[in-house]
């Protein structure tokens, strides 16, 4: 059974790093593209960026590009994102996603079950 | 990068109701379109892709169609548990995949 599980919720202050995880199972982790999403309260999903773990490929939203930091390790097959310094406009929920493969590239049919985030002074 | 936008942003119908949600693309996107329904505090799960094709294990009341810029997702008689909010999402390759704004569906 292919599993996404990630990290606890996490409550931080401004300006604070920050790592949360996404670890794949049931499924050879090094072959499928691992997407993250963002869906801040009251708003909608946001795609952030996709890493193929198999060689590290990576490709951010323009939005999202050098605000957050997308890496895999396969060796313990668990995907990351991650802040070098928080803000508060970062609260929001963080769901992992995979892809499924070529051609059917970029449809996310299995998804962690998300990780909140909170920064607050 | 390729926009989505989608229409209504709410919508209140009745259980039994015919329901039809409207996604529309900046630039064509052939037939790569998703469909997605999260409920509150729940992961997105994946009701259709390539604009028309039925994941697996998803009730046949639903159903998606377009191809280019403009696309539905039409719930054909709502049941209680379709309550929810609903994203569509391209996948024209790497643009990055976009996801529509949503589109809440709420008890009438």
């Amino acid at each position: 059974e292919v599993q996404l599980v990630q990290s606890g919720a996490e409550v931080k202050k401004p300006g604070e790093s920050l790592k949360i995880s996404c670890k794949g199972s049931g499924y050879n982790f090094n072959n499928y593209w691992i997407a993250w999403v963002r869906l801040m309260p009251g708003k909608g999903l946001e795609w952030m960026g996709i890493i193929y773990p198999g060689h590290s490929d990576i490709k951010y939203s323009p939005s999202f590009q050098g605000q957050v930091t997308i890496s895999a390790d396969k060796s313990i097959s668990t995907a990351y994102l991650q802040w070098s310094r928080l803000k508060a406009s970062d609260s929001a929920m963080y769901y992992c996603a995979r892809s499924d493969r070529y051609p059917l590239f970029g449809i996310f049919n299995y998804w962690g079950q998300g990780t909140p985030v909170t920064v607050s002074s | 990068d390729i926009q989505m936008t989608q229409s209504p942003s709410t919508l209140s119908a009745s259980v039994g109701d015919r329901v039809t949600i409207t996604c529309r693309a900046s630039q064509t996107i052939s037939s790569w379109l998703a469909w997605y329904q999260q409920k509150s505090g729940k992961a997105p799960k994946l009701l259709i892709y390539e604009a028309s094709t039925l994941q697996s294990g998803v009730p046949s009341r639903f159903s998606g169609s377009g191809s280019g810029t403009e696309f539905t997702l039409t719930i054909s008689s709502l049941q209680p548990d379709d309550f929810a909010t609903y994203y569509c999402q391209q996948h024209n390759g790497y643009s990055p995949f976009t996801f529509g704004p949503g589109t809440k569906v709420e008890i009438k």
